[in-house]
């Protein structure tokens, strides 16, 4: 029961330099999303996804790009890699929407570290 | 949004239980309050949800007062190993979806 996969686990980049953060889950979610996290701080939304081929932006989605071709996954992409963008990233899942009172917890995975030098 | 305010830090002692009050004065109807547990090099991970009263499940109790502007999150007997930080979240219900507002959460040092 793999939950929510993220890789790379860690990650060094030069500045200006692109790469794709990949996130997969099984539990045929339909919501997924993108945090960062730095460090002491809490997590900030990125980008999320309501279905595949649906996303939306989130508090700080400049410098990032997302795309749900599938339920599945929902890779993060970095474009021109800048050191501000230094953190921790996670994905994360939830069903979605049922009731109007529907909450449903999201699931985390366990993060991607990535450093921009 | 429906912003939370939960102290930065606590410290206890093994075997004691943990009270984190959160502050979420501008709830809306709809909202359900979530906690996350975070351990370092880790995702949140989901402890708990409630809506009114009281909730308890085997790791945590939530207790909700009728005007629902905050709740506290009560962990009996901790250990060394549930210090972590936590978070009070409180559902964004938007049109799109479920969005959560994190804040700076609350660091939790149990000591020995």
């Amino acid at each position: 029961n793999a939950g929510v996969t993220q890789t790379p686990k860690f990650r060094i980049l030069k500045i200006g330099q692109s790469m794709t953060l990949q996130c997969a889950q099984d539990m045929n979610h339909n919501y997924m999303y993108w945090y960062r996290q730095d460090p002491g701080m809490g997590l900030k939304l990125i980008y999320y996804s309501v279905g595949a081929g649906i996303t939306d932006k989130g508090e700080v989605p400049n410098g990032y790009n997302v795309s749900r071709s599938t339920t599945e996954d929902f890779p993060l992409r970095l474009e021109l890699a800048a050191p501000s963008q230094t953190s921790v990233y996670f994905c994360a899942s939830s069903y979605g929407l049922g009731t109007v009172r529907d909450n449903q917890p999201q699931h985390f995975g366990d993060g991607t570290r990535l450093s921009i030098l | 949004l429906a912003k939370t305010t939960q102290p930065i830090s606590m410290d206890s002692y093994e075997g004691q239980e943990v009270n984190i009050t959160c502050s979420h004065n501008n709830i809306a109807t709809n909202d359900y309050i979530t906690w996350y547990q975070q351990f370092p090099s880790q995702g949140p991970r989901f402890i708990i949800q409630g809506y009114k009263t009281k909730v308890t499940n085997e790791v945590a109790s939530l207790f909700i007062p009728a005007d629902r502007k905050s709740s506290t999150l009560s962990l009996p007997r901790v250990s060394l190993s549930d210090t972590a930080v936590y978070y009070c979240l409180v559902g964004d219900k938007g049109a799109a979806g479920n969005k959560l507002t994190f804040g700076g959460g609350t660091r939790v040092l149990v000591k020995p």
